[in-house]
């Protein structure tokens, strides 16, 4: 059980095209989803905390006008880069935990951009 | 504000040997830990997860212990195989419950 799954796995977009990635809990309620980016040959870096009909919550440096995230019931969180440029290009991984208060992650398989 | 270091940053072994992987975290006030592995190009693996009451944990080959106390975490793996060659994360869930992810320590098990 606690599968979460991601797509796109991979997509390329134009520079300036606006890309949605969606992140399902397959078997389970999620609560809480977060949203990671990973340069290549480096950690994840998380971007936004999402709960379940409330607003994500940005880490800092985090453009939240451009990194859209709706997390509108609890088993689908969605990440739109709005007006992708070729430094968004990257690796996004999504996690889902059941609760809010610390419960184990379940990552998805992650997510592929890249902006010609 | 939580930091976490993982050591060492790389590791190359010959098949069979036992590793010592370490994660150590600066606000020992955590939720839990967790031990992934990442493959290139790929997503995280959970391997194990300890939660702050806990001490140890065990998988198989794998055994990763919790002293909150000094702030640490070991991820051992008995007689490493090829197949064990990733990089593993440390992730600590502390604070606001906001997860904070080590640099990772990338491993290769030779033949």
């Amino acid at each position: 059980g606690a599968v979460v799954s991601q797509h796109p796995s991979w997509v390329i977009c134009k520079s300036g095209t606006s890309v949605k990635i969606e992140c399902r809990s397959l078997d389970f309620q999620a609560t809480t989803m977060f949203w990671y980016r990973q340069f290549p040959k480096q950690s994840l870096m998380l971007m936004a905390t999402s709960n379940e009909g409330s607003k994500a919550t940005y880490e800092q440096g985090v453009e939240k006008d451009k990194f859209l995230i709706n997390h509108a019931s609890l088993t689908l969180s969605t990440l739109t880069v709005t007006s992708a440029h070729p430094e968004d290009s990257s690796f996004y991984i999504c996690s889902a935990s059941r609760t809010s208060g610390g419960d184990e992650q379940y990552f998805g398989p992650g997510t592929r951009l890249t902006v010609t | 504000k939580q930091e976490v270091t993982q050591i060492p940053a790389a590791l190359s072994v010959p098949e069979g040997e036992n590793l010592v992987l370490n994660c150590s975290f600066t606000d020992s006030a955590i939720y839990n830990l967790q031990w992934f592995r990442q493959d290139p190009g790929k997503g995280l693996t959970s391997l194990l997860l300890i939660q702050s009451s806990q001490r140890e944990q065990t998988s198989g080959r794998l055994n990763a212990s919790l002293d909150k106390s000094s702030g640490r975490s070991t991820l051992y793996i008995a007689a490493s195989q090829p197949g064990d060659s990733a990089t593993y994360l440390c992730v600590v869930s502390s604070g606001s419950y906001i997860p904070t992810f080590g640099r990772g320590t990338s491993l290769i098990v030779h033949p």
